[in-house]
């Protein structure tokens, strides 16, 4: 069975702060890590990651692939309020499944 | 563009009462899941669906019943709610093809509560 582990369950930080979360996978024939943000309503795409692209940046945040420990890191900088959410970690293998992690909720105060 | 829509937004129903959520997709695309989230639990597979006339079950299936009569929509139904069902669901949808990759486009999601 497909398992994703991520930690922290929940992080209160200060504006300007760096914050990395981390999610560690089990899945049968590895084929890909996302990363999702969800605010509100529906999570919202961030990042792909596969054996052939460990490693994404845009702006503020960036992801990590490391396939040797079957995890992934997602940094952000300069943390701002609006990087309040539940952040999502979800793998896929070879059923083609998303198998998504319990999230961590990331609390950024003013 | 209108992407995957879900509807209703919010439903209240009583225990032993039976309900369809909706949800379509006019990308397109091949797969379509449905899935419920409860507070720690992150989101948990209920059935998928890899094309017309094909569906499968997921990670918590019981409860609810799916079909997939086109490649467009693909309706959750719950069959006698109980207030276990209490949770968000969320539709969501990706293509298959080689070339694509495995990102997943969710609805706004459904608040249901059984009472």
């Amino acid at each position: 069975e497909d398992k994703v582990v991520q930690s922290p369950l929940s992080l209160v930080v200060h504006e300007g702060d760096t914050v990395t979360l981390n999610c560690s996978y089990e899945v049968t024939n590895f084929r890909s890590l996302l990363w999702y943000k969800q605010e509100k309503k529906a999570p919202t795409f961030l990042f792909m990651l596969t054996s052939s692209g460990i490693e994404k940046k845009s702006g503020r945040l960036s992801s990590i692939l490391d396939k040797k420990e079957l995890s992934s890191i997602l940094n952000i900088t300069a943390t701002q309020t609006g990087d309040s959410a539940i952040y999502l970690c979800a793998s896929s293998g070879s059923a083609r499944q998303l198998t998504f992690g319990s999230g961590t909720q990331l609390t950024v105060l003013p | 563009n209108a992407g995957v829509t879900q509807t209703p937004k919010f439903q209240v129903l009583k225990t032993g009462q039976s309900m369809t959520l909706q949800c379509a997709q006019d990308m397109n695309h091949e797969y379509m899941s449905w899935y419920r989230q409860d507070p720690g639990m992150g989101l948990r597979l209920i059935h998928y669906s890899v094309g017309a006339g094909i569906t499968d079950q997921g990670e918590v299936p019981n409860g609810y019943n799916v079909s997939r009569s086109t490649t467009e929509d693909f309706p959750l139904r719950l069959l006698s709610a109980a207030p276990s069902q209490t949770s968000v669901y969320f539709c969501a949808s990706k293509g298959l093809s080689f070339t694509t990759n495995e990102k997943l486009f969710f609805g706004s999601g459904t608040q249901l509560s059984v009472l």
